[in-house]
């Protein structure tokens, strides 16, 4: 178990709706990371975020938005849902910038189905 | 834009056999992590490089940081069926970003 962990587990959306996604960093953890995943791909990152503020951000969409909490818990926000919004969001979880020597503990995902 | 290419991106084994994947960056990284995710699992860290030429062992894994730190390998001997699952790196740039490979998928046959 890393400490990490997401809430919802599962979650079924209909186009155009909103979603909420949120992420429980481990322990002592500043920085969370957020990233999608479709079905037999590799993790596609979203964006990072680093005591509250983005730090980062890959090639998604502003309707992508996240939030960092003071506790460095983290939520991540899909407006405006498209069929290909479907896939598993994993948040990721570490001690300092990515950049640096800092190892990232993943939480089991949230599965989002778009129909 | 940063990239990081892993091949190959399946490979099947027998059980016995050796197995390699290689992941390759168009940019120099900071450091490289290697995760594994087994089927309908989340990627589990197995370990990071951080030094030019680089080599860590953890039983029968051995993973390599190349010399000017764009390519990486992870090699596992004697495979079992325990090692099926896909098999990621994420390197990182000295920007911050985290660049995925796209896995290599192992099945191993008994």
């Amino acid at each position: 178990e890393t400490g990490v962990t997401q809430s919802p587990t599962h979650l079924i959306k209909t186009r155009g709706q909103q979603v909420t996604l949120r992420c429980s960093s481990q322990s002592g953890h500043n920085t969370v990371s957020w990233y999608q995943q479709a079905l037999g791909q590799g993790p596609q990152f979203i964006f990072q975020y680093y005591r509250e503020e983005e730090n980062g951000r890959g090639n998604f969409p502003p309707r992508f938005s996240g939030l960092q909490f003071p506790n460095y818990s983290s939520e991540l926000n899909v407006n405006a849902l498209e069929l290909d919004d479907s896939a598993l969001y994993l948040c990721a979880s570490s001690f300092g910038l990515a950049g640096g020597t800092d190892t990232q503990y993943f939480g089991p995902g949230t599965r989002l189905t778009v129909l | 834009g940063q990239q990081v290419m892993q091949i190959p991106q399946y490979q099947h084994v027998q059980e016995g056999e050796d197995f390699t994947t290689y992941c390759n960056s168009s940019t120099t990284l900071s450091n490289i992590q290697w995760y594994k995710q087994r089927p309908g699992g989340h990627p589990v860290f197995l370990i990071q490089l951080v030094k030019s030429g680089e080599v860590k062992k953890q039983k029968r894994l051995t993973f390599q940081f190349g010399e000017a730190k764009k390519n990486s390998s992870l090699h596992i001997t004697a495979t079992q069926t325990t090692d099926v699952g896909t098999y990621f790196c994420d390197g990182s740039s000295n920007t911050g970003k985290l660049i995925f490979g796209q896995g290599t998928t192992l099945q191993v046959k008994p």
